[in-house]
């Protein structure tokens, strides 16, 4: 089974810290994505890495980067952490040439 | 551009009811589609996947769920719900020729609410 996991479960933090979202998975896949989830929004894509050190802009990559320096971990780095990034932060991956995505158990930050 | 339109944020039923969970869908190109479950305060799991094979699709759980391309409709559905089946799902579409880069999108999501 692919096991996709983050650092945290939960996670509160002061408003303009540096916050590192981290996510590993065990299944060698090539792709690697962030997504915020919010409630009546879904899920919107923040960043994601086709390969490593490789990475592209989602839908909403204000107030974000990402670092993939090895093929098995995908970081999410708030550099200045403001109350509006408070939500759930979902990590998943993918292996290239398939389509399903398959889902770390999320990390439920609080930035106050 | 794709989107996913999921009708009704929530849906309540007794158990032993047909469930039924709305999805449709725009797309230009031929779509792939996806039905993920998130139970609380976990991540999302795969329930079953539409790829261009059979359009009636059998996932985890007893769930099912059948691409209507005159329709763009991709419905989720169940004969019979139990207790368990209370959570939050959601339908996502990518598109032929994307699995190299992947990305998904998402509807809205759709809480399940399961009546003893």
């Amino acid at each position: 089974d692919v096991k996709v996991t983050q650092s945290s479960r939960y996670l509160v933090k002061r408003t303009g810290e540096k916050v590192f979202l981290e996510c590993v998975q065990d299944m060698d896949h090539e792709n690697m994505f962030w997504y915020r989830q919010d409630p009546g929004l879904g899920l919107r894509l923040i960043y994601f890495s086709y390969d490593v050190k490789m990475k592209e802009k989602g839908d909403i990559p204000e107030g974000y980067s990402v670092s993939r320096e090895k093929k098995e971990r995908f970081s999410l780095i708030l550099e200045s952490a403001s109350t509006n990034q408070t939500s759930m932060y979902l990590c998943a991956s993918k292996a290239s040439g398939y389509y399903e995505q398959y889902f770390g158990p999320g990390t439920r930050l609080t930035v106050t | 551009a794709q989107s996913v339109t999921q009708l009704g944020s929530h849906v309540s039923v007794s158990e032993g009811a047909l469930v039924l969970l709305r999805c449709n869908y725009s797309s230009s190109v031929p779509p792939y589609l996806f039905w993920y479950v998130q139970y609380p305060n976990q991540g999302l799991q795969l329930l079953l996947k539409y790829t261009s094979a059979a359009t009636l699709v059998k996932g985890i759980n007893g769930f099912e769920a059948e691409f209507k391309k005159s329709e763009t409709s991709f419905h989720l559905t169940k004969p019979s719900a139990h207790m368990s089946d209370a959570a939050e799902y959601f339908c996502a579409v990518t598109f032929h020729g994307s699995s190299n880069t992947g990305k998904l999108i998402f509807g809205q999501g759709t809480t399940l609410q399961v009546k003893p």
